[in-house]
């Protein structure tokens, strides 16, 4: 079984751009969640995606968003850049049902310069 | 919402001795304590994981701990390996329909050959 991939794994942004990152979730899968890692801070929970619904949303403004296509593929929007946006994103993918084992992709790294 | 701490940040043992990574969380509702394991430049992956029904879960020389009265649960590897050395995250979900963690702020843990 092929593992969750996320593309692309880097990227270089100016402030004030926006981007896109893509995540597949392993087959079968129809959760996938968006977490940011930097330094210090941990994982930081964004969003949570089932069947293509918004199910559970972290704490992060209205710059970051996302989206879940019918075969559970997700993307996630950030607008508007800003420096404080470099960080690595990572997304888990998990069957669906609450509370259950997640699997991580690779990640994004993103640097906002 | 839920408040995951982490202790201690680095860690250093021997080989062959033990190592303890211990969490407290904030949310009596959590059901769900995850661990996962971060080698440098690589996903994180799980490890061990118990539900707040149970109380200890052993896997080899891995072993969880939980006290939901305290609300605290903890990490313990016997006989550590250099290739144990790695970040390990703890993480919690308190949800009743999704899947969202959230994650103590990571222990680094170097094993001395």
């Amino acid at each position: 079984k092929a593992g969750v991939t996320q593309t692309p794994r880097y990227l270089i942004k100016t402030r004030g751009q926006q981007v896109t990152l893509s995540c597949s979730p392993i087959s079968g899968h129809r959760s996938v969640s968006w977490y940011q890692q930097t330094p210090g801070q941990g994982l930081q929970f964004l969003f949570e995606y089932f069947s293509e619904t918004q199910r559970n949303k972290g704490n992060f403004p209205g710059r970051f968003s996302g989206r879940q296509f019918s075969n559970s593929r997700s993307e996630m929007n950030v607008s508007t850049l800003e420096l404080g946006d470099s960080a690595l994103y990572l997304c888990a993918s998990s069957p669906g049902h609450p509370n259950t084992e997640a699997f991580f992709g690779q990640g994004t790294r993103l640097t906002v310069v | 919402g839920e408040n995951v701490e982490q202790h201690p940040s680095t860690l250093s043992v021997q080989e062959g001795d033990s190592a303890v990574i211990k969490c407290t969380y904030s949310d009596s509702a959590s059901n769900y304590f995850p661990w996962y394991k971060q080698e440098l430049g690589k996903r994180p992956q799980l490890i061990i994981d118990i539900r707040s029904n149970v109380g200890e879960k052993k896997d080899q020389r891995i072993a969880v701990t939980l006290n939901k009265t305290a609300k605290h649960f903890s990490l313990h590897i016997t006989e550590t390996q250099p290739e144990d050395s790695a970040v390990y995250f703890c993480a919690a979900s308190p949800l009743l329909t999704g899947n969202q963690f959230y994650f103590g702020t990571g222990t680094s843990l170097t094993v001395i050959p």
